[in-house]
């Protein structure tokens, strides 16, 4: 199985702060790679998919980037709304793995 | 809009079988070319995927449920259903239904369903 590796684990920041999340798959995963962020009792909503497209519909401040095994999620302006659980997901081999997630809270 | 809406019996005993039923509303399954899956997260802790159909019948199962799961499609009723057999308290999980957002099963899920808690207790 492909591990993947987030970090960090949680983080605070404040409102406007650049944020940059981090996903390292145990083997290169050429660039299949997704972001999804979650919010305590809601279901997972898909940010970023193959590594650095936009999702319909996901604000511009989120973006992806990487490839092989390291990869990035950056929130250009954080926004109050951003307080939220962050995981990636590699979808290049079975079985599909996701890390193990990133808190991401509001100061 | 398409959605997704999960139903089943929330508390399964020990050696059972965990069934659940995901429909989907606003938009035709069996129109659409997609792979439809299953995953699930214990409580306070991380997803797991479970598998994933195609509306014609393939089907792709995680290595460590092989044998226990089995996902199938009633495309009259706009629905695919998630049989898991001899479950322990370690199956205990809320669990989501989802569409991949592609046309293969290796692919991201862009249309989840509001998730389901199951309880595996006697």
């Amino acid at each position: 199985d492909i591990q993947m590796t987030q970090s960090p684990s949680s983080l605070s920041a404040s409102v406007g702060d650049r944020v940059t999340l981090t996903c390292r798959a145990s083997q290169g995963i050429i660039t299949s790679l997704n972001w999804y962020q979650q919010k305590p009792g809601k279901a997972p909503k898909l940010l970023i998919y193959a590594a650095s497209s936009l999702q319909s519909g996901v604000p511009s401040r989120f973006s992806g980037s990487g490839s092989g095994a390291d990869f990035t999620l950056t929130i250009s302006s954080l926004q109050p709304e951003d307080s939220a659980t962050y995981y990636c997901q590699q979808t290049y081999s079975v079985p599909l793995t996701f890390g193990q997630g990133a808190r991401l809270t509001i100061k | 809009q398409l959605q997704l809406q999960e139903s089943g019996a929330g508390l399964v005993k020990p050696s059972e079988t965990l069934s659940l039923t995901c429909t989907v509303s606003g938009g035709s399954f069996s129109d659409t070319n997609n792979y439809w899956g299953w995953f699930r997260q214990p409580p306070g802790r991380g997803l797991e995927w479970i598998g994933n159909v195609y509306f014609r019948g393939g089907s792709y199962y995680s290595p460590s449920l092989r044998g226990r799961v089995t996902i199938s499609v009633d495309t009259s009723g706009n629905q695919f259903s998630l049989n898991l057999h001899s479950v322990t308290a370690a199956d205990s999980a809320v669990y989501y239904c989802a569409k991949a957002r592609g046309t293969y099963f290796m692919d991201a899920s862009d249309v989840w369903g509001q998730g389901t808690m199951i309880t595996v207790s006697s």
